[in-house]
């Protein structure tokens, strides 16, 4: 299965801050690649997907990057509600999988 | 809107089995490929199963694959996974998630249920 790691597996940040998550695949997967907003006791929320389309609803500051091993995530400013968990996901193969996520605190 | 509601959860010894389903609404059930996704506690996400739209291809994670078994009634908008020989390990939140775009390839996912927590335990 298509290993995907994640880092920084948690940072803090302020409000207004300029935030990159990085995500890095085992093997090459295209632009199959997504990425989701998760806060506690809440399912996911997909934000990304195909590593750069944005989802219906989505804030512009959320913004995707990357091709074939090599993804990241931006959120130009910080703002209270990005406090949460981030989880990329490759679904160039039908073995989905998910990467460890990264939880981002307030500094 | 879309809805999806799980349902079947709840406390197994090692060994013992459940049911859980998904009530679909609010799109073209039969149209779509689903997926069951868990979240055992405090721990990330980890992908299940996948079903395709008409029911003709499935597709597990190894750590369920011969113990789990994915299957949807399109003429009930319900999606299903049946849980066997269940461990210790397999105590999470299942969560059922809707495919973004009505195609036969594996897709990421639009819409999840609330999840329903499954508890393996003596």
């Amino acid at each position: 299965a298509i290993q995907l790691t994640q880092s920084p597996s948690s940072l803090s940040a302020s409000v207004g801050d300029r935030v990159t998550i990085t995500c890095r695949a085992s093997q090459g997967i295209s632009s199959a690649l997504a990425w989701y907003q998760q806060k506690p006791g809440k399912a996911p929320k997909l934000l990304i997907y195909d590593a750069s389309s944005l989802e219906s609803g989505v804030p512009s500051r959320f913004s995707g990057s990357g091709s074939g091993t090599d993804f990241t995530l931006t959120i130009s400013s910080l703002q209270p509600e990005d406090f949460a968990t981030y989880y990329c996901q490759q679904f160039n193969s039908y073995a989905l999988t998910f990467g460890g996520g990264t939880k981002v605190e307030i500094k | 809107q879309v809805q999806l509601v799980e349902s079947g959860g709840g406390v197994v010894q090692p060994g013992g089995s459940l049911r859980l389903s998904c009530a679909a609404s609010g799109f073209t059930f039969s149209s779509y490929g689903m997926h069951w996704v868990r979240q055992a506690p405090g721990k990330g996400l980890e992908w299940v199963a996948f079903i395709r739209y008409d029911g003709s291809n499935k597709y597990y994670a190894d750590s369920v694959k011969g113990r789990f078994t994915i299957s949807r009634d399109n003429s009930k908008n319900t999606l299903y996974l049946q849980m066997n020989s269940l461990r210790a390990e397999d105590t999470a939140v299942y969560y059922c998630a809707k495919g973004l775009e009505p195609v036969p390839a594996a897709m990421p996912f639009d819409y999840w249920g609330q999840g329903t927590l499954v508890t393996v335990s003596s």
